[in-house]
């Protein structure tokens, strides 16, 4: 089953937008964390933003903040005034799992394109 | 801070080679590294995780002895492909944790492996 859902495959923005990436998860644990990556066409990863399951407040990390719904089960990502650099591949992910054994598994990912 | 360097980038070789990759942290020290693997237009598939002084956990579907795995300092795990195929020609991509449940996983820059 899938664990992590992104709906949109490919979004199209103008510059200076804002844009919100969806997310939704499925998991039993109490306990995870979930993270944002975005993937530049030269392949890394690069670390956005990341939400406990705890964390009573929405995480916030400069333009990147994080809409987290626990009861809809979803962590939506919102770039604020989107850039052309943020054209890329965006990937949430969910950790789960006991402490030692943490692992992320990943959304299938959506294409952010930002036009001039 | 916790930086992942993998190496190399980029490999072309002839079907039948091994070919070993490096996946090292570089200012933190890691017991648990991660490696994945990314077709074209899809999301991270986790293929195992790899923890230092002990075995690797294979994913389901991953044939151990096709993907080896060694871990043998805290800061160095390598994925050797064995007796490559065509058919293993991906984006392979590794990942570091900072051994602290809220702490993101580190990605490399990954390996693009083509196999010829």
């Amino acid at each position: 089953a899938q664990k992590i859902t992104q709906t949109q495959p490919g979004m199209f923005v103008q510059e200076k937008e804002a844009v919100t990436l969806d997310c939704t998860y499925d998991t039993s644990d109490q306990s995870y964390g979930l993270f944002w990556y975005k993937q530049p066409s030269s392949g890394e990863m690069i670390f956005l933003i990341y939400q406990g399951s705890y964390d009573e407040q929405n995480a916030t990390e400069g333009r990147y903040s994080l809409n987290f719904q626990k009861a809809r089960k979803s962590a939506n990502l919102v770039i604020s005034a989107s850039q052309l650099g943020d054209s890329a591949m965006y990937f949430c992910a969910m950790r789960e799992g006991i402490q030692g054994a943490q692992k992320l598994v990943f959304g299938q990912g959506t294409r952010l394109t930002i036009n001039p | 801070g916790a930086v992942v360097s993998q190496h190399p980038s980029w490999v072309i070789c002839k079907s039948g080679t091994s070919v070993k990759i490096e996946c090292r942290s570089l200012d933190f020290q890691a017991t648990t590294m991660f490696w994945y693997r990314q077709f074209p237009k899809q999301s991270l598939m986790l293929m195992a995780t790899s923890n230092e002084g002990s075995k690797a956990t294979y994913e389901q579907g991953v044939e151990k002895d096709k993907f080896l795995i060694n871990h043998a300092s805290l800061t160095l795990s390598t994925l050797t492909v064995t007796s490559a195929h065509p058919e293993d020609s991906s984006f392979y991509i590794c990942s570091a944790r900072v051994d602290n449940s809220n702490q993101p996983q580190h990605f490399g820059d990954g390996t693009r492996l083509s196999i010829l």
